[in-house]
C-alpha cells in the first residue's frame, strides 16, 4: 500500500525556517517524482515545488530563492526547507507522489505550517 | 500563469441527481487537465486526467470532458459519498495550477 506521511510543520514567526520531510512506503520511491503542494485558507490549493527522479527541481513563483525541494531515495524520503517564511506560507503542506507528468495520484495527509508572530 | 476558474462554487443538488461542474483555464491546456475529490479532514482524491480518463478504481458514474479552455465534471446517479469539495488542475505547463473549487452539498 501507498503512504505518504509528512512532518516537521509547527508554528514560526515570520522570517523564520521550517524543514517538512515526507516519508514514502510502499512502491519504488526512486522511480517517481515528487512534489509538494499546500492548502491556504482551508480551500484554495497550490503547487509548490516538485522534483523529478533524477533531482531536477522545479518551484512556483512565490516561494523560488526562499524554498529547496530536496530527495534522498536510500531513506525514502521527501523534503522541504522552507526559509525566509511569510505570513502568507501559512497552510497545510501535502506530499504527493507523481503519476504522470502533472498528475498526482498519491497524497499525504498534510503537514500544517504557521507562520504569525 | 495560466489561471483556473470553476463554476460554480457551490452547488446543492439531492442524491440520484445528475450534476455538472465546470472548469474553465485562461488559455489552451489542451488536455492536460486532472479532477480531485476532495473530503473535509482529507487529502485530495484524484478522480480523472487527460481531461476524461477515469483513474482506477474511480466509479463510472464520474465522467470528464473537454479540451482547450473549457472542461466539465459530471457526476450522474449522485451518491451520499460524492457530496465533497472538486477540484480542476492544469498540468500543461509546469506551474501547475489548480481551481478555486466547487462545493456540492446535499439539497
Amino acid at each position: 500500500e501507498v503512504q505518504l506521511v509528512e512532518s516537521g510543520g509547527g508554528l514560526v514567526q515570520p522570517g523564520g525556517s521550517l524543514r517538512l520531510s515526507c516519508a514514502a512506503s510502499g512502491f519504488s520511491f526512486s522511480g517517481y517524482d515528487m512534489h509538494w503542494v499546500r492548502q491556504v485558507t482551508g480551500k484554495r490549493l497550490e503547487w509548490v515545488s516538485g522534483i523529478t527522479n533524477t533531482a531536477d527541481t522545479y518551484y512556483s513563483g512565490s516561494v523560488k530563492g526562499r524554498f529547496t525541494i530536496s530527495r534522498e531515495n536510500a531513506r525514502n524520503s521527501l523534503y522541504l526547507q522552507m526559509n525566509s517564511l511569510r505570513v502568507e506560507d501559512t497552510g497545510l503542506y501535502y506530499c504527493a507522489r507523481e503519476k504522470m507528468t502533472g498528475v498526482f495520484d498519491y497524497w499525504g495527509q498534510g503537514t500544517l505550517v504557521t507562520v504569525s508572530s | 500563469d495560466i489561471q483556473m476558474t470553476q463554476s460554480p462554487s457551490t452547488l446543492s443538488a439531492s442524491v440520484g441527481d445528475r450534476v455538472t461542474i465546470t472548469c474553465r483555464a485562461s488559455q489552451s491546456i489542451s488536455t492536460f487537465l486532472a479532477w480531485y475529490q476532495q473530503k473535509p479532514g482529507k487529502a485530495p482524491n484524484l478522480l480523472i486526467y487527460k481531461a476524461s480518463t477515469l483513474q482506477s478504481r474511480v466509479p463510472s458514474r464520474f465522467s470528464g470532458s473537454g479540451s482547450g479552455t473549457e472542461f466539465t465534471l459530471t457526476i450522474s446517479n449522485l451518491q451520499p459519498d460524492d457530496f465533497a469539495t472538486y477540484y480542476c488542475q492544469q498540468y500543461d505547463t509546469y506551474l501547475y495550477s489548480f481551481g478555486q473549487g466547487t462545493k456540492l452539498e446535499i439539497k
